[in-house]
């Protein structure tokens, strides 16, 4: 299986609350990330947050990291259509080599009016 | 203002055909990456280059081929033996000299349709 899980599709209201989840494996995982790519674009970062840390809040999103359950989320705020697009987990390792990003499959969300 | 161009955005290949899709970075990092998207799939990785002159292949590098000759650069080319290249392809470029966090920047990324 993936080292990194996401689903892949979520659909919202305007106005609530996205919860968007992820599990990795790798314990020694130092870095998580939330990418946000919209169509036919790059990955944007969104935000991060060490290991070390349960929770990282930044304006509209809140990242919860459960280290013993291998668990991150992403929550958004009061979600807009804008706020439509694919977003990635990733998870950064302590190997030290170049191979240092792995990615989930991507979680879709789409925000209906 | 520093990032990272891909070109060309659409690249179309006929059957037997090599193409190189280009990735250039102005950020001054030292490793750079070629990423495949397919939907439903997530990334993965095709090679990646630590410094200049050298790079290792990824977890799907067969039909692929890379070059590292100057630092900012790091084209792709999808051989005709990639039997399925049909993708969009991403690049991407991290400080690995930098301690703690190391952000990935990524270009726009090239769709590749195979005709």
């Amino acid at each position: 299986g993936e080292d990194v899980e996401q689903s892949l599709f979520l659909s919202v209201r305007e106005g609530d609350s996205s919860v968007i989840n992820c599990t990795y494996t790798d314990s020694s995982s130092t870095y998580l990330y939330w990418y946000k790519q919209e169509p036919g674009a790059g990955l944007q970062l969104l935000t991060y947050i060490f290991s070390n840390m349960d929770m990282k809040q930044d304006q509209r999103l809140t990242v919860l990291l459960n280290k013993k359950d291998k668990h991150l989320s992403l929550r958004i705020a009061d979600t807009q259509t804008g706020d439509s697009a694919i977003y990635f987990c990733a998870e950064r390792r302590t190997s030290g080599s170049a191979r240092q990003l792995t990615f989930g499959s991507g979680t879709q969300l789409t925000v209906l009016p | 203002d520093g990032g990272i161009t891909q070109s060309p955005k659409y690249l179309f290949r006929k059957e037997g055909q090599n193409v190189t899709l280009s990735c250039e970075q102005n950020l001054n990092h030292d490793a750079m990456y070629w990423y495949r998207q397919d939907p439903g799939q997530g990334l993965r990785l095709i090679y990646y280059s630590q410094i200049v002159n050298d790079f290792q292949k990824g977890d799907i590098a067969e039909g692929y081929s890379v070059s590292r000759e100057k630092k900012e650069s790091f084209p792709l080319t999808v051989t005709s033996a990639q039997k399925n290249p049909t993708a969009f392809y991403l690049c991407a470029s991290t400080d690995r000299g930098r301690p703690g966090n190391t952000e990935a920047f990524f270009g726009q990324g090239t769709r590749l349709t195979v005709v």
